[in-house]
């Protein structure tokens, strides 16, 4: 099956620092690539879909000034929290799709942000 | 607004069958997923409907019906190892994302 690895894993960083959350797909070309956000015992909230070589489509509410998305090849898309504050402490998880059917999404393992 | 509706919690027992409804309200309809999600983990896939019926895929179901905006996950046999955060989500559009819902957290006991 299709493999989306995240990295890193997990994060610890000081307030005002800036962090970038790598996405890879490993064994498809992903066309496009979604980022969610997700609070403890809370649901996955969508923040933005990427497709390779455009520009990033953020939702509702999302700062994109805040979340910098990057998706220059169809294997990569990293997001960059800028400078991080507490509230931005949270489960991100990546997802991605190539040319598969509509129910088709793989999901990365996450990354636990800590932001002290 | 968009919304998906599900019961936060269902708890039931080793072997027993559970059902975990969702009602959904979203501005575009493509078809409804069903993920699993263990504690600290990445949502794993389990079913998807796109048309008005029931899919059985080994000991879990999924049903939709469109006119009713609603669709229910079935789980069979249930196993300790099933204990887990569940969520359905509707694939809005023609950009395929997901908008999950509220997600139900399955407690299964000896």
């Amino acid at each position: 099956g299709a493999v989306v690895s995240q990295h890193p894993s997990w994060v610890i960083c000081k307030s005002g620092t800036s962090v970038k959350i790598e996405c890879r797909s490993l064994d498809f070309q992903a066309t496009t690539m979604f980022w969610y956000r997700q609070f403890p015992k809370q649901s996955l909230m969508l923040m933005a879909t990427s497709n390779e070589g455009s520009k990033a489509t953020y939702e509702q509410g999302v700062e994109k000034d805040k979340f910098l998305i990057n998706h220059a090849s169809l294997t990569l898309s990293t997001l960059t929290v800028t400078s991080a504050h507490p509230e931005d402490s949270s489960f991100y998880i990546c997802s991605a799709r190539g040319g598969q059917g509509p129910n088709e999404q793989f999901f990365g393992p996450g990354t636990r942000l800590t932001v002290l | 607004g968009q919304s998906l509706e599900q019961p936060s919690e269902v708890t039931a027992v080793e072997g027993a069958i559970v059902q975990i409804n969702c009602t959904y309200q979203t501005s575009g309809f493509y078809g409804l997923s069903w993920y699993q999600q263990h504690d600290g983990g990445a949502p794993t896939f389990l079913s998807y409907n796109a048309l008005d019926g029931l899919e059985e895929t080994g000991r879990f179901s999924s049903f939709l019906s469109r006119s009713d905006s609603y669709g229910y996950l079935l789980l069979q046999e249930l196993q300790m190892k099933d204990s887990a955060s569940y969520f359905c989500a509707v694939n809005g559009g023609a950009t395929n994302k997901l908008i999950f819902g509220t997600g139900t957290l399955l407690a299964v006991q000896p």
